[in-house]
């Protein structure tokens, strides 16, 4: 397994201002993930964070909304670019670690935005 | 894409009671996983079972994979048992894919 951190754990913003959300991974791994968790909704892929690349965007989502950095095999931010109060949501971060397929979650990044 | 559908939406139970969950998908999977969501939304990972069955503790799982389909049972339910409830599915894109999850609540 990882161990797996976030920060914050929560803010609240006021709408047109940015929040970039850091994820912290205790070992190097392959894949790294952001998921958005809407209230009262499952978890949706935002994007996979490539070390060394872009990130691969899933359908819906864009980088100039959602810019992610991946500098190295243990670290990613996720940033929330000019907000509106539909981006309140949980924003968690997601790692495989090497040759397994399982999926571990860090603790997630509750977001309010007034 | 893969589908991955959750039945019930919702299930209340006694404490104590039984419970089975279920998990169908629309195509061949190499990973099939079940997540406890806490109150605080932490994801808890319970198992990791693309096929055949797992225990532990109070809690097991079946994967039918040609079927299909997955089963998690809760036996001898608790207060802390509450919460909602994921199936994610790894399929060709290689990612989860999540249900939309059962919110279970348990009375004392």
């Amino acid at each position: 397994s990882a161990v797996i951190s976030q920060k914050p754990s929560r803010d609240i913003c006021q709408r047109g201002t940015s929040l970039t959300i850091q994820c912290q991974v205790d070992s190097q791994v392959t894949m790294m993930f952001w998921y958005r968790q809407q209230p009262g909704q499952s978890l949706t892929l935002i994007a996979t964070a490539n070390q060394g690349s872009e990130a691969t965007y899933e359908s819906g989502f864009v980088i100039d909304k959602f810019p992610i950095s991946r500098p190295n095999l243990t670290f990613s931010t996720l940033t929330v670019s000019n907000m509106s109060p539909e981006d309140s949501s949980i924003y968690l971060c997601s790692v495989k670690t090497g040759g397994y397929n399982e999926q571990f979650f860090g603790p997630g990044t509750r977001l309010t935005v007034l | 894409g893969i589908q991955v559908e959750q039945s019930p939406p919702d299930l209340i139970l006694q404490e104590g009671a039984n419970s089975t969950l279920r998990c169908n998908f629309s195509d061949s999977v190499n990973n099939l996983q079940w997540f406890h969501q806490n109150p605080w939304g932490q994801l808890i990972n319970l198992f990791y079972i693309p096929s055949g069955t797992k225990q532990n503790g109070r809690l097991s799982a079946t994967t039918v994979a040609t079927e299909r389909y997955s089963l998690l049972y809760i036996s001898s339910s608790q207060t802390t048992d509450s919460g909602v409830y994921f199936c994610a599915v790894d399929g060709s894109a290689r990612q989860l894919t999540f249900g939309s999850g059962t919110q279970l609540t348990v009375l004392p």
